[in-house]
């Protein structure tokens, strides 16, 4: 058991461009989560895949925004034309069933946009 | 619309006391719950979970207490330690449901 893995760690980019997140789950995790924390708050929902099927996105992930789990291992979030208010830390999980279990989480990429 | 209320953000305490940190939540369907701990520059690790069957759960130094009249839970850390510092989040759940509703987080100090 590696642990969720998150690449990379830091991400620096200025307003207008893309960016491309990756998320390795724990191997035999079927459930990979996306969330998003800013400053002073608690991680936010937003998106949830079973497999390769993405099942639930939130109304807070906009058309900017978009997340693949192809063959249902890695997954990737990518940001486009990123702005300022983007900026947070983007946090992967995964985890096993979906009743009563606990999520593992990454060590989260770190996005600054300038 | 925030349904996880973490009220107090930060919580000094002296090495060898007992922490307490408190959480309320809103939604009535939540009826699974978890406390989550974070270091700097890393990911949320789990440190224990109450299911609303229950009214305590308790793990080593840790001991999670559910109010679910209140709608109120909190967590005990007894005795806290150094390495208990750290950013402690409060999530909910509906047990039949995937997204976890977190609180805006309690950061202890545990002072030597």
């Amino acid at each position: 058991d590696t642990g969720v893995s998150q690449n990379p760690r830091h991400k620096i980019t200025k307003r207008g461009q893309n960016v491309t997140f990756r998320c390795d789950p724990i191997s035999e995790h079927n459930r990979l989560y996306w969330y998003r924390q800013t400053l002073g708050q608690g991680p936010e929902f937003l998106t949830y895949f079973q497999n390769e099927a993405q099942l639930e996105k939130s109304r807070l992930l906009s058309d900017r925004f978009s997340a693949e789990r192809p063959k249902g291992s890695f997954s990737t979030l990518e940001i486009q034309r990123t702005e300022q208010g983007d900026s947070a830390m983007y946090l992967c999980a995964s985890s096993l069933r979906t009743t009563n279990e606990k999520l593992f989480f990454g060590s989260g990429t770190q996005l600054s946009v300038l | 619309d925030q349904q996880v209320k973490q009220n107090s953000p930060s919580l000094s305490v002296q090495e060898g006391r007992i922490s307490i940190l408190n959480c309320d939540y809103t939604n009535s369907m939540f009826d699974y719950f978890l406390w989550y701990k974070k270091y700097p520059a890393e990911g949320p690790t789990f440190l224990i979970s109450i299911s609303s069957i229950k009214d305590k759960n308790e793990d080593g130094r840790f001991t999670v207490f559910l109010n679910k009249s209140a709608k109120h839970l909190s967590l005990h850390i007894v005795p806290s330690q150094p390495g208990d510092s750290a950013v402690y989040f409060c999530a909910a759940t509906p047990s039949n449901d995937y997204k976890l509703s977190f609180g805006a987080g309690t950061t202890v100090t545990v002072r030597a």
